[in-house]
């Protein structure tokens, strides 16, 4: 079975500054998709950034990137220029490329604090 | 235009009690997803749809859990003779056809007391 695993329970990180979340998975599945999730206060899941295992370049989305190392199943995202309202709950996510029901499994997630 | 809603956004229950919390996809959304968010954690997949196909039980933890959804669109996911070990945020999403991108509802939040 798949699992993700989000090593931090917790992270903080001054305003400005650069932060790197963990998260490793486990799969025998050669082609699937991750994903980074943010969770404010408000609950809402809001996409952050995704990347398709079968590309070898690393996502990028503004001040959101990832580290996409497939060999050691890791999958780390890194904030640049952090701002407040970047504090949130973030999820790491992976669906199966062979999966029926395209389900999403997820880690049990990083709480960020932004500080000023 | 409209995202995912989902209704109630809160609900207060006594154990034992049975409950319905309600999934309003985005329109024309072929997928749909129910997923559960005990505190503190990360989200667990419950059950899925996909058109007119059988749904993915799966995930269900019990069968005091059940879900339907009528006619390809709204679905409603029951909770029989609730616990307290339900408490938990309730989260909806769906899916265009052809994409893998899952459209989250902001979620109703589950309390058993």
């Amino acid at each position: 079975a798949q699992t993700v695993t989000q090593s931090q329970p917790e992270m903080s990180v001054q305003e400005a500054e650069t932060v790197t979340l963990s998260c490793t998975y486990d799969t025998s599945e050669n082609n699937y998709y991750l994903f980074w999730y943010k969770q404010p206060p408000s609950r809402q899941m809001i996409l952050v950034i995704r990347q398709e295992a079968y590309k070898q370049q690393n996502a990028t989305e503004n001040r959101f990137s990832v580290n996409f190392q497939k060999a050691a199943k890791s999958f780390s995202l890194k904030i640049s220029d952090s701002q407040l309202g970047d504090t949130a709950m973030y999820f790491c996510a992976f669906k199966g490329g062979s999966s029926n029901t395209g389900k999403l499994i997820f880690g049990q997630g990083t709480t960020l604090q932004v500080k000023p | 235009g409209a995202g995912v809603s989902q209704s109630p956004s809160n609900k207060v229950t006594e154990k034992g009690k049975d409950v319905e919390l309600r999934c309003d996809p985005i329109s024309g959304h072929t997928a749909l997803y129910w997923y559960r968010q005990s505190l503190g954690q990360g989200l667990e997949f419950l059950i899925y749809f996909q058109g007119n196909s059988a749904p993915d039980k799966s995930g269900l933890p019990s069968d005091r859990f059940s879900a339907e959804r009528t006619g390809g669109s709204v679905s409603t996911l029951t909770i029989q003779r609730t616990q307290q070990e339900d408490s938990a945020v309730y989260f909806c999403a769906s899916v265009p056809g052809q994409t893998y991108e899952q459209y989250f509802g902001p979620g109703t939040r589950l309390t058993v007391t």
